[in-house]
């Protein structure tokens, strides 16, 4: 079975750092490009960050660019997402998310499994 | 970017009815289109990818379709448990985006 376990969420000041983690099982991992997306509260989904199975290839969403850094360790089944430099807007649910695409090493991803998610919360 | 924009916000169905949930995106993006389902509390999950093709365990009362630069999600027969917030993504340049939502309450 497919599952996705987010951890490392909580209360940090404005300014602050905070490191997700993101353990996956049930999958080949290092076949996959895998996702965070974020969902602030009572808001809709927003994309953060992509890092792409098949090479060096990462993406961020702009406000998030030069303070965000997704990563991955193949051999240990996990995703990673360092948040430095937090903000107030930064506060949201944190999905990781498994991507697939159209075709074999495309980048471009829908999501087919999430996990539950963790919560980060940026304030003083 | 691509701007997704759906419409309605809101969509009240009775029962067995049928829910048309639109999704309008600001340019052409071929068929690079997926829906979500998310209930309070939970994490979305994916019925809907290429705008057509149901994911694995979609009821076949789910149905994608699309004109021009406008995709439709169709429930037949709605029932309870299909209550909730719907999402569309696009993934067809970066930054991938979402629409906004539209949440279908059941009557």
């Amino acid at each position: 079975e497919v599952q996705l376990v987010e951890s490392g969420g909580g209360l940090v000041s404005p300014g602050g750092s905070l490191r997700l983690s993101c353990a996956a099982s049930g999958f080949t991992f290092d076949t996959y490009n895998m996702n965070w997306v974020r969902q602030a509260p009572g808001k809709g989904l927003e994309w953060v960050s992509s890092i792409i199975a098949s090479g060096p290839f990462i993406y961020y969403l702009d406000s998030v660019k030069g303070r965000f850094t997704i990563s991955r360790d193949n051999a240990k089944n996990l995703l990673f997402l360092q948040m430095d430099s937090l903000r107030a807007e930064d506060t949201a649910v944190y999905y990781c998310a498994r991507g697939q695409s159209r075709a074999p090493g495309g980048r471009l991803s829908w999501f087919d499994r999430w996990g539950q998610g963790t919560l980060v919360t940026v304030s003083s | 970017e691509i701007v997704m924009t759906q419409s309605p916000a809101t969509l009240s169905v009775s029962p067995g009815g049928r829910a048309t949930l639109s999704c309008r995106a600001s340019r052409g993006m071929s068929s690079n289109l997926a829906w979500y389902h998310q209930k309070p509390g939970q994490a979305p999950r994916l019925l809907i990818y290429t705008t057509s093709t149901r994911a694995t365990g979609v009821p076949a009362r789910f149905s994608g379709s699309v004109y021009g630069t406008e995709f439709t999600l169709t429930i037949d027969s709605l029932q309870s448990e299909d209550s909730g917030l719907y999402y569309c993504q696009h993934y067809h340049n970066w930054p991938l985006t979402f629409g906004g939502g539209t949440k279908v309450e059941i009557k």
